[in-house]
């Protein structure tokens, strides 16, 4: 079984209905990121969290919110989903050990598609 | 300037050649350096991650880091077709966080 699981594995809804992507690991990481990767632009870091009370925004936050439910779990919403949040979603997780940031590791990703 | 700065590529390397592939970054306070392996649809793997400067091995991968000029690369020996793939450079900004380059897209011929 994959250590970071991501569901669902594609997805494609319309313009304006709300959509929950879910992570869960058993990596036993306290870190949790979520990325998306367009083309020619990269993973950019949307939110995280370094602990289950702990939630930061990223580089491109605008119109998503996530929920860390427990440590090992995860979720990304888009509350209202918009043709331009079509991209392939990452979830990773790290460990935390020392002042140095540790490897990310990532699950296999949501291929979104907004119509 | 971008943060963190690839070559997007095609580095195009005949197979048993050495491939280099090349970072920069901007944030001088940055003490984290990774390198990403992402098959086309596919996440990213890590391959290696270097804290120091100088050189780190790990079998056919050899991660070189420079602080002073802010340059990490990413050696790959004996280069194998499989080894095809965009290979993306992550560095830790200093907020326990990563930024990553858009990648170099590597061809191994065989």
């Amino acid at each position: 079984d994959a250590d970071v699981t991501q569901t669902p594995r594609n997805r494609i809804t319309k313009t304006g209905k709300r959509i929950m992507l879910e992570c869960s690991q058993t990596k036993g990481h306290d870190r949790m990121y979520w990325y998306r990767q367009d083309p020619g632009l990269g993973l950019r870091l949307i939110y995280y969290s370094f602990d289950v009370k702990d939630i930061n925004k990223g580089e491109i936050s605008d119109g998503y919110s996530v929920s860390r439910q427990a440590q090992a779990k995860f979720s990304l919403s888009l509350e209202s989903a918009i043709p331009n949040q079509t991209a392939l979603y990452f979830c990773a997780t790290s460990d935390r050990v020392g002042p140095i940031n540790q490897p990310q590791h990532f699950g296999d990703g949501t291929r979104l598609s907004i119509l | 300037q971008k943060e963190v700065e690839q070559n997007s590529g095609p580095l195009s390397v005949p197979e048993g050649a050495i491939a280099s592939l090349n970072c920069t970054y901007s944030d001088r306070g940055s003490q984290s350096f990774f390198w990403y392996r992402q098959y086309s649809g596919k996440s990213p793997e890590l391959i290696m991650f270097i804290y120091s400067n100088g050189d780190k091995e790990d079998g056919r991968f050899t991660a070189q880091l420079n602080k002073a000029s802010q340059y990490v690369s990413l050696l790959i020996r004996d280069s194998q077709p499989s080894d095809s793939a965009t290979y993306l450079c992550a560095v830790n900004t200093g907020f326990q966080k990563l930024v990553f380059g858009t990648g170099t897209r590597l061809l191994v011929s065989p």
